[in-house]
């Protein structure tokens, strides 16, 4: 079975700074995906950053990049240059190594972004 | 467009009215399924469907039902509902991978609001 931890229920951050929101994962799969999410007030959810557990980089999407030590069992997303528009709830997510196993979500990271 | 779309956005009803929540995507996807967001709680996975005529119990499936007769479409019955399931509901799908491919992204639907009084 997998687990995610987020440990951050909310963060602050100055507008154009960066801010890191946490998640760490347990797993006993060899291989997996690990995934982030961002909800705005609006409720939907909008795909971000996708890391494979073999990846050889951390991933990167324009200003969202994903720190992931493998050691540690973390994959952190870092927002770099924040905006407004990024004051959200950010979901952490992890799929096993079956295909079809379901993402499983950490409890979230409200992030607001102060002008 | 590549879309989930979900029907009704927003739904009040009382206890024990049996309604049913739509789910249809445009991608041909195999894999669709049924989450619940609670405050605090994160997103729970209720059902999810392999394909047509598939589908299987997620985490809390309790007090749900779902149907899948055709690929595109994965409808979320509430036979008797409660307040207990007032909640906000995603309808997911992607593409059935195989073993070790995971980067497969999920779609979601817009969100469905339910209160149950």
């Amino acid at each position: 079975a997998q687990k995610i931890t987020q440990t951050q229920p909310g963060m602050f951050v100055q507008e154009k700074e960066a801010v890191t929101l946490d998640c760490t994962y347990d797993t006993s799969d060899p291989s997996y995906g690990l995934f982030w999410y961002k909800q705005p007030s609006s409720g939907e959810m909008i795909f971000l950053i996708y890391q494979g557990s073999y990846d050889q980089q951390n991933a990167t999407e324009g200003r969202y990049s994903l720190n992931f030590q493998k050691a540690r069992k973390s994959a952190n997303l870092v927002i770099s240059a924040s905006q407004l528009g990024d004051s959200a709830m950010y979901f952490c997510a992890m799929r096993g190594v079956s295909g079809n196993t379901p993402l499983v979500f950490g409890k979230g990271t409200r992030l607001s972004v102060i002008a | 467009e590549a879309q989930v779309t979900q029907n009704p956005r927003y739904l009040i009803t009382v206890t024990g009215k049996k309604l049913t929540v739509t789910c249809s995507q445009n991608m041909n996807h195999e894999y669709m399924s049924w989450y619940r967001q609670d405050p605090g709680l994160g997103l729970r996975q209720i059902y999810y469907s392999m394909n047509v005529e598939a589908t299987d119990k997620g985490d809390v499936p309790e007090g749900y039902k779902v149907s899948r007769k055709e690929k595109r479409n994965f409808p979320l019955i509430l036979e008797s509902p409660s307040p207990n399931q007032t909640s906000l509901y995603f309808c997911a799908s992607r593409r059935r991978t195989s073993g070790g491919d995971f980067q497969e992204t999920q779609y979601f639907g817009p969100g469905t609001r339910l209160l149950v009084l």
